[in-house]
């Protein structure tokens, strides 16, 4: 695609509910990252992808949180259980590769109520 | 590891004037460097990125920042200030062959400089 696309660019849902989010990245575009952004706060990182692999998944805030990509195209953010302080905007973005300029996505705003 | 520090959280300039923000970074290798804007309610966008080449990098809006490896900084600054510039700014890092966890071997933000512009 044109640009880096996530949905949905808004949720809302209950304390306790299961949240899936996605994000579709530039065509072609082998790493893939996971952000987190807290109102008045700086970008927090999760996770990345280089193609469909996680290196390293120490950036996820809890159990509950996980992610995968498939076909080195698509990738979910899963939130299980949501709790009032997974509230976010949640922010994807691809790259080439690895440690070349990234793209980012427009964003999900998450709010748990 | 790597890490990034942005030295000031909120920087305030009249229009017109120079606007001058600070990123220092640490790195075991060579990093690539970028600067990322965020306009309110907008998503993040690039600015400009240094890979290695010149020194002295252009980029959009009439921004630029110099590399300077002797100082491990990256400053981002431009002459001029405009209304449209009010955002906050992010300084990245990225450096090849680095496993500290959280953010590496992708990318690594500062905690931003919010740029206030005075009329």
């Amino acid at each position: 695609g044109a640009g880096v696309s996530q949905s949905p660019s808004n949720k809302v849902t209950e304390k306790g509910k299961d949240v899936e989010l996605r994000c579709d990245p530039i065509s072609g575009h082998t790493a893939l990252y996971w952000y987190r952004q807290s109102l008045g706060q700086g970008l927090e990182f999760l996770i990345y992808f280089q193609g469909n692999s996680a290196p390293d998944k120490s950036g996820l805030p809890s159990d509950r949180f996980s992610a995968e990509r498939t076909g080195g195209s698509v990738s979910t953010l899963t939130i299980q259980r949501t709790q009032q302080e997974d509230s976010a905007v949640y922010l994807c973005a691809s790259s080439l590769i690895l440690r070349t300029e990234a793209f980012f996505g427009q964003g999900t705003r998450l709010t748990v109520v | 590891a790597q890490s990034v520090t942005q030295l000031d959280s909120h920087v305030s300039v009249s229009e017109g004037t120079p606007v001058l923000l600070r990123c220092n970074y640490s790195s075991s290798y060579s990093p690539s460097l970028f600067w990322y804007v965020q306009h309110p309610n907008k998503g993040l966008q690039l600015l400009l990125k240094y890979t290695s080449a010149a020194t002295l990098v252009k980029g959009i809006n009439g921004f630029e920042a110099e590399f300077k490896k002797s100082e491990t900084s990256f400053h981002l600054t431009k002459p001029s200030a405009h209304m449209s510039d009010a955002a906050e700014y992010f300084c990245v890092v990225s450096a090849p062959g680095e496993y500290s966890g959280g953010g590496a071997d992708g990318l690594t933000f500062g905690k931003g400089t919010h740029l206030i512009i005075q009329p």
